[in-house]
């Protein structure tokens, strides 16, 4: 059982917007803004795509944007492409002996 | 070009032992705090342990406490893990990821993957 809460699918059709849920704890997503987001695509390495909550590395597309209320972090995938299709992670920085911790992933499906 | 190489997966029986490496490039590997973290088939990502820069820091997931441990050639660049008493749920993916010091708790860049099969 994962830390985090995700929902297992999203689905949305080309250039619509979907939202992905993170849901921890305050000793996790709410005690920290060490929040980020991984794309992986099948068979390949995971992808960072957001850091500290809403930060975007270099070269990730600005479709891609993130959030945080409470202990529920969000990321936003706006005009939705194909090349989106993947699953999801989202990762928190811990207050534990596990100091990070993941959700179970989220695919999602371009219809 | 920044890159993680990882090496030394394989097929092993219950019991037996592994150790995987990650051979670093492009970076300036002692800033980095470098982490291992595996994905069983079809599962998820699991954050398996970490190693500060200089080596002094080091944590594991409460699973693998005992039966693995972590460390860093500086001079090689290369961050290992040292696999003992294997089961058959540590079969998984084995990535290496780093970590900047101070930085973001984002893993930026991650090697691409080395499996390691536990079966009898």
């Amino acid at each position: 059982q994962s830390a985090l809460t995700q929902p297992a699918s999203v689905s949305g059709s080309p250039g619509q917007s979907i939202t992905i849920s993170c849901t921890g704890s305050s000793s996790d997503v709410g005690g920290y803004n060490y929040v980020s987001w991984y794309q992986q695509h099948p068979g390949k390495a995971p992808q960072l795509i957001i850091s500290e909550v809403s930060n975007r590395p270099s070269g990730v597309s600005d479709r891609f944007s993130g959030s945080k209320s409470g202990n529920t972090a969000s990321l936003t995938i706006s005009g939705l492409q194909a090349d989106d299709e993947a699953d999801y992670y989202c990762s928190s920085y811990a207050d534990s002996t596990t100091p990070y911790v993941f959700g179970a992933g989220t695919q999602v499906t371009v219809l | 070009e920044v890159q993680l190489v990882e090496s030394g997966g394989g097929l092993v029986q219950p019991g037996g032992s592994l150790r995987l490496s990650c051979a670093a490039s492009g970076f300036t590997f002692s800033t980095y705090w470098m982490h291992w973290v595996r994905q069983a088939p079809g599962k998820g990502l699991v954050w398996v342990s970490r190693i500060s820069g200089d080596g002094s820091n080091i944590a594991y997931v409460d699973s693998v406490k005992g039966r693995f441990t972590i460390s860093r050639d500086s001079a090689k660049n290369t961050l290992f893990l040292q696999m003992n008493s294997l089961r058959v749920d540590d079969t998984a993916v084995y990535y290496c990821a780093r970590i900047k010091e101070g930085g973001s708790r984002a893993w930026d860049v991650w090697g691409q993957g080395t499996t390691v099969t536990v079966s009898s």
